[in-house]
């Protein structure tokens, strides 16, 4: 059973260009969740997505910032008109269900840099 | 709201020391809570979990007790080997605030023979 799949792994992006970063879920998960990891720190929640479906953003910023989760296909967080500061590794996880004790498996990251 | 506090590194031991890892958390509701490992430029991997109070969470000679009555999780292991450098993430998660995790900021620990 293959994990979470992340592409690209590396991604370099000049100031005002859009990034898109691709997570394929566990076999079976249907629940998918990005996070943000910056140099030094923990991770931090941005979105969580269901199938077809945004079940909670309060992660992500207001803007530039989307994620879509479609019927087919992988899971994309879009980062449009990028800056230096979304220099970060971005991690995806995926889960079976959701319930407090659920597991979320996380794939192995995109660490974008913005030059 | 629900945060998770880790004690801060980095951590510098020698083979088969005892290794302790603080984490303490603050949430709503009743959350489970969860030890992750980071190896060098990969991702997560679950290192062990607990449900609910008074549980132990175990796996590869690491261990953790849910403890309610002091809010804490903290991460053991008797015997530290030099593959165990890594970065550890203690994290909640918890039903009442969507499911999320929450996790602390992460402690390097270094093993030398």
């Amino acid at each position: 059973n293959a994990g979470v799949m992340q592409n690209p792994r590396h991604l370099v992006r000049r100031r005002g260009q859009e990034a898109r970063l691709r997570c394929s879920p566990m076999k079976g998960h249907s629940h998918v969740y990005w996070y943000r990891q910056l140099p030094e720190e923990g991770l931090k929640f941005m979105v969580y997505l269901q199938k077809e479906n945004i079940i909670d953003e309060s992660g992500m910023p207001k803007e530039r910032f989307s994620a879509e989760f479609p019927k087919e296909g992988p899971s994309i967080l879009r980062i449009q008109q990028v800056v230096r500061g979304d220099s970060a590794a971005y991690f995806c996880a995926s889960s079976q269900v959701q319930g407090s004790g659920e597991t979320q498996y996380f794939g192995p990251g995109t660490r974008l840099l913005v030059l | 709201g629900d945060s998770v506090t880790q004690m801060e590194g980095p951590v510098t031991l020698s083979e088969e020391a005892f290794l302790t890892i603080n984490c303490t958390y603050t949430a709503t509701g009743y959350p489970s809570l969860f030890w992750y490992v980071q190896y060098p430029g990969e991702g997560l991997q679950l290192l062990l979990k607990a449900t609910k109070a008074d549980d132990k969470g175990s796996n590869k000679g690491f261990e953790a007790t849910y403890r309610k009555e002091t809010t804490s999780f903290h991460l053991e292991k008797g015997s530290v080997q030099v593959s165990d450098s890594a970065v550890y993430f203690c994290a909640l998660s918890d039903l009442g605030t969507g499911n999320q995790f929450y996790f602390g900021t992460g402690t390097s620990l270094t093993v030398i023979p």
